[in-house]
């Protein structure tokens, strides 16, 4: 089925390793996004990247880093974690940043614990 | 800096019953306003757009409308079912800057009783 797809579902980590959250699309679209989900938070936007070899900081980058390998895939990577990034990660795409019609597509989320 | 409220953030109503969901919004100059459907351990499942120069939106039992003066937006659900049971998000989206993000309200937790 078209969509978004996230890697891995769950991921349970210890303070101070690293990962990389893996996210692609097959719908051709050219924006993806990267947002965290905390409790009595809301959704909170990380990193987006508007077109294929662009990315941009959103509300809360601080570390966090992020690739857009190509139109498909965009990655987010935690090099040092700590317990605050404890949190469910989604990943999203539309088909282009500023369409006022674009939906917005999520995948199921990665949540991810930090010990 | 926009700011999204959705009050109540928890409703509890019985099955067949016709309910209001409400977002507010501070800064009108909005793109569109989205509302989302997001079940428990599920991402987020887009129900309805309206864009800016829209009122409503319909799909099916749902109806979203949107009054930019006020900055309110409603979705409205008829003849509610259990299967309505989730949490609902409303998401606004502005013109500010590059980002054209999404700014979210942090839901209303919707449980239908049969």
């Amino acid at each position: 089925n078209a969509g978004v797809t996230q890697t891995p579902k769950f991921q349970v980590l210890k303070t101070g390793q690293s990962m990389t959250l893996q996210c692609a699309q097959d719908m051709n679209h050219n924006s993806m996004y990267w947002y965290r989900q905390d409790p009595g938070m809301g959704l909170r936007l990380i990193y987006y990247s508007a077109s294929e070899g662009t990315t941009d900081k959103g509300e809360v980058p601080n570390g966090y880093n992020v690739s857009r390998l190509n139109k498909r895939e965009f990655s987010l990577r935690l090099e040092s974690a700590a317990p605050s990034q404890t949190s469910v990660y989604f990943c999203a795409s539309t088909e282009r940043l500023g369409g006022s019609a674009n939906v917005l597509t999520f995948g199921a989320g990665s949540r991810l614990t930090v010990l | 800096k926009q700011e999204v409220t959705q009050i109540p953030a928890a409703l509890s109503v019985p099955e067949g019953e016709n309910l209001v969901l409400n977002c507010s919004f501070t800064d009108s100059a909005i793109y569109n306003l989205q509302w989302f459907r997001q079940d428990p351990g599920k991402g987020l499942t887009s129900l309805l757009l309206i864009q800016s120069s829209q009122r409503e939106q319909t799909s099916g039992r749902l109806n979203a409308s949107l009054d930019k003066s006020s900055g309110r937006s409603t979705l409205y659900i008829a003849a509610s079912q259990p299967g309505d049971s989730a949490t609902y998000l409303c998401a606004a989206k502005g013109y500010g800057g590059s980002q054209g993000n999404l700014i979210f309200g942090k839901g209303t937790k919707l449980s239908v009783k049969p």
